[in-house]
């Protein structure tokens, strides 16, 4: 079945500086949507980006859909201690099954 | 406001016992899922439902039965609990299978 792996499993940085993530799938997704999980919280949809090379911004926050629709990522500039958390990617392959598939997430601690 | 509303947020019971965890949408969402967040093994789909009366397996669907008799409702049973369901449990809707989900705020259950 369709695996979606995501790297690095825990990330500690420096407050200020940067942080990215990457997810890589098995199979060509049809889009890819990115969650946020708080400790102690409930992921929450950050975004979905469904074209080849897409790019997307929120803020601090760039996220890329790779050219071959295969592999994603996101990254934050000048890290926050507002940024802590695990995020999540999580896509489907549109061959007929319904599910999405979330990779095992990135954990983010921001040290002051 | 739109929210998909799990209960209990807290359990603890012993093995064998029969459990039903809550489940409720205000959003009129056709899909509806179920995950397990254990750690190190991110989130992992146990059920999912497509309508009302539609529902199909996940990723790891034994142990548990799911009901899906009202569009908003999408409980989640457990006939005979075991110590390895220990988990975090999540209840989520969208409006398709492959469009942003909404989280409940989850279920920490435990089994002794």
């Amino acid at each position: 079945g369709q695996q979606v792996m995501q790297i690095p499993q825990y990330q500690h940085v420096q407050e200020g500086e940067d942080f990215t993530t990457y997810c890589n799938s098995s199979t060509t997704l049809s889009n890819i949507q990115w969650y946020k999980q708080r400790p102690g919280g409930h992921p929450v949809f950050l975004i979905q980006l469904v074209k080849s090379g897409e790019v997307k911004k929120q803020k601090r926050l760039t996220f890329q859909f790779g050219e071959a629709k295969k592999n994603s990522s996101l990254h934050i500039t000048a890290t926050q201690t507002t940024d802590v958390g695990t995020y999540f990617c999580a896509g489907d392959s549109g061959a007929g099954s319904y599910q999405l598939t979330f990779g095992k997430g990135t954990k983010l601690s921001v040290i002051p | 406001e739109a929210q998909v509303t799990q209960n209990p947020r807290y359990l603890i019971t012993v093995t064998g016992k029969k459990l039903t965890v809550t489940c409720s949408q205000n959003m009129n969402h056709e899909y509806m899922s179920w995950y397990r967040q254990d750690p190190g093994l991110g989130l992992r789909q146990i059920y999912y439902s497509m309508n009302v009366e539609v529902t199909d397996k996940g990723d790891v669907p034994e142990g548990y039965k799911v009901s899906r008799k009202e569009k908003r409702n999408f409980p989640l049973i457990l006939e005979s609990p075991s110590p390895n369901q220990t988990s975090l449990y999540f209840c989520a809707s969208s409006l398709a299978w492959n469009t942003e989900a909404f989280f409940g705020q989850g279920t920490r259950l435990t089994v002794v």
